[in-house]
Parts: structure tokens; C-alpha cells; sequence
């Protein structure tokens, strides 16, 4: 089946430090979603891809659709200590019977302040 | 209310035991996912509702594991006979289902599953 690759798995910064992570897929995909998770919570969705190259901004966040629709990535600019979380990303080929996100196994970031 | 609620928050349960879980999707989803999530892992796709009907049953990992939706709100997933593998955050999702695919899931907090 689809499989996703995200890295890095983990990462520990100092506090207004620019953070970056991404995903890559072995087929394409036609959304991609970036989501936050936080202990005891479920995945707060962040950004939502749905063009091939398109970049697309939430705040410090800064998400693109690879033009390959094979793979994402996600920029935290100027991290703060709430940005603390496991980000994961997800892809879906909607349409059909099909309806589930596959989900990258996440990146767990770590902000000192 | 506003967002994705399950319940119960937390189910301890014994070995052998039945256990049903329980999802409210935000009012007007048409779409509802099942997922599970083992302690530090990513998410697991269990199932996917439409209305009342499950298209997609792929990620059921056993005939132990069931789920209906009724009145195209509440779903119940329900586990029978638990086993200890069976340990997990049970997640359930909602979103608009398009031709145009806006379909964003929203996420309810989960309910921690712990089979002793």
C-alpha cells in the first residue's frame, strides 16, 4: 500500500530557531494535510494542500505541495515553546471508495526556551 | 457542540471483554473515520463512513473489530473478546465529503483504550 516517509523523527531546538520537516510518498497524492498533536489530544489540522507546487501560509507556518505530488514540507519560522507537538503529515487521493488519509509516522519537536 | 467528541475519554477493560466506543461527528459531516494510534506511533486507518455505509472497511485488523453509524451522526466501533495488542488511543475524524475534495478531517481527543 501507500507508504509515507517523514522526517526527521525527531528534532530539538532553541526557541527562534526556523524548523523545517517533510514527507515524501512512493506514489502521488492529490491533498496533502499537515496536522499538530498535542499530549492527550487529538490532530488539530494546520494546512491543507490541494495543487501541485502551491505554497500555502498559516502564520509562521509555511506549507507546499511538491510539484512531483509525491512529497510536502512544512516550515515553522521563529519556533516558540508552544510549538512543542508531533506534527504529522497526511496524504489522500479523494474520490471513489477510498477515503482515508495515510498518515507519516510524525516528527516530535522539542523547543527549549 | 462545536467539534469532534468521543466517549468515553479513558476505558480500562479486562481481557476477553467486549468494548464499544463512541464518536458525535460535527454536525453536517457526511464523512466519518476510525483511527488508532499506538503509544508513539502515527495513525492507523480503521474505517471510513459515507452517510451510513462504509465503503471502506480496509484497515479493520480483525473480525473482532466492528463499526456502524446510524441517523448519519453517531458511530460506534466496537471490540470484541479484547486482547492486550488491542491497547491503544482510538481516534475518531469528521469532515464534508466533495467532488472538490474539501475534505479536511477534524479530529475528536480520542479515547484511551487499556486492556488489562
Amino acid at each position: 500500500g501507500q507508504q509515507l516517509n517523514q522526517s526527521p523523527q525527531s528534532m530539538f531546538i532553541q526557541e527562534g530557531e526556523d524548523v523545517s520537516m517533510n514527507c515524501t510518498s512512493s506514489s502521488i497524492f492529490n491533498t496533502w494535510l499537515w496536522y499538530k498533536q498535542e499530549p492527550g489530544e487529538g490532530p488539530v489540522l494546520l494546512i491543507a494542500l490541494y495543487k501541485a507546487g502551491e505554497l500555502t501560509s498559516n502564520g509562521r507556518l509555511t506549507a507546499q505541495f511538491g510539484i512531483t505530488r509525491k512529497d510536502s514540507f512544512l516550515n515553522i519560522s521563529a519556533s516558540i515553546p508552544s510549538d512543542v507537538g508531533i506534527y504529522f503529515c497526511a496524504g489522500m487521493n479523494y474520490g471513489g471508495s477510498q477515503g482515508n488519509l495515510i498518515f507519516g509516522k510524525g516528527t516530535k519537536l522539542s523547543v527549549k526556551p | 457542540g462545536a467539534g469532534v467528541s468521543q466517549s468515553p475519554s479513558n476505558k480500562v477493560t479486562e481481557k476477553g471483554k467486549d468494548v464499544e466506543l463512541r464518536c458525535d461527528p460535527i454536525s453536517g459531516h457526511t464523512a466519518l473515520y476510525w483511527y488508532r494510534q499506538r503509544l508513539g506511533q502515527g495513525l492507523e486507518f480503521l474505517i471510513y463512513f459515507q452517510g451510513n455505509s462504509a465503503p471502506d472497511k480496509s484497515g479493520l485488523p480483525s473480525d473482532r473489530f466492528s463499526a456502524e453509524r446510524t441517523g448519519e451522526s453517531v458511530s460506534t466501533l466496537t471490540i470484541q473478546r479484547t486482547q492486550q495488542e488491542d491497547s491503544a488511543v482510538y481516534l475518531c475524524a469528521s469532515s464534508l465529503r466533495s467532488s472538490t475534495g474539501l475534505n479536511e478531517q477534524f479530529f475528536g481527543p480520542g479515547t484511551r483504550l487499556t486492556v488489562l
